[in-house]
């Protein structure tokens, strides 16, 4: 079975400071790994995900995260936070089929000017 | 053009109607999915079709029941609404085959149930 943890439910950053947004997962198999950003009464849409290669990722709007095997994590980072980056952040995995995903409960993030 | 739409976006009725959301995509994909979304923001997927065939039917009371009269559409039919299932319906799709598929998410319906 597959799985993730969000750690931090809430998170608050001052404009241009470090945005880190944590995420472990859990998978019997080698995973498919996800962020997605959820904007106020929107839809969720894609900023990056980790499949194989460069464990690096880089996704739209600065954001980025790492694959990281040896501690199960794939958290999300931007250097420097703005106003509009105020959303719902959800980590996700999926299984080889692609049938199935896993989401994680969310974390909000809130810029303070 | 939206890939995912799903209409209507906001449903306000009574306890004990009878609802229906309808739901779109126009990017060939094989595989459609319904979120429900709380007010804790949790998303738990309810059900997942692979060319009209249901594929992931999680514990959802019977009283909802998708359609999918083609690959491209799957619709959420609810019987008898309840104050509990108030909440963001999001109708999403994927690829189906390939590994890491990206699911495309629709902009939700919001349904309160007065």
């Amino acid at each position: 079975a597959q799985s993730v943890t969000q750690l931090g439910s809430h998170v608050s950053v001052s404009e241009g400071a470090l945005v880190l947004l944590r995420c472990n997962y859990s998978s019997s198999v080698p995973p498919y790994l996800f962020w997605y950003v959820q904007y106020p009464n929107q839809g969720l849409q894609l900023l990056l995900k980790y499949t194989t290669g460069a464990t690096l990722v880089k996704g739209i709007n600065g954001f980025e995260a790492e694959f990281k095997k040896s501690e199960t994590s794939f958290h999300l980072t931007k250097p420097s936070a703005h106003m509009s980056d105020a959303a719902e952040y959800f980590c996700a995995v999926s299984d080889n089929t692609g049938n199935q995903f896993y989401f994680g409960t969310g974390t909000s993030l809130t810029v303070i000017p | 053009d939206t890939a995912v739409s799903q209409t209507p976006k906001y449903l306000v009725t009574q306890m004990g109607n009878d609802k229906s959301i309808k739901c779109e995509q126009n990017l060939g994909h094989d595989t459609m999915y319904w979120y429900k979304q709380d007010s804790k923001k949790f998303l738990k997927i309810m059900f997942s079709y692979n060319n009209k065939e249901l594929i992931i039917n999680e514990t959802v009371p019977n009283r909802f029941s998708p359609k999918s009269p083609d690959k491209a559409h799957l619709n959420l039919h609810i019987n008898s609404l309840e104050l509990g299932d108030s909440a963001v319906y999001f109708c999403a799709s994927s690829e189906t085959g390939a590994s890491g598929n990206t699911i495309y998410f629709g902009e939700g319906s919001w349904l309160t149930v007065v």
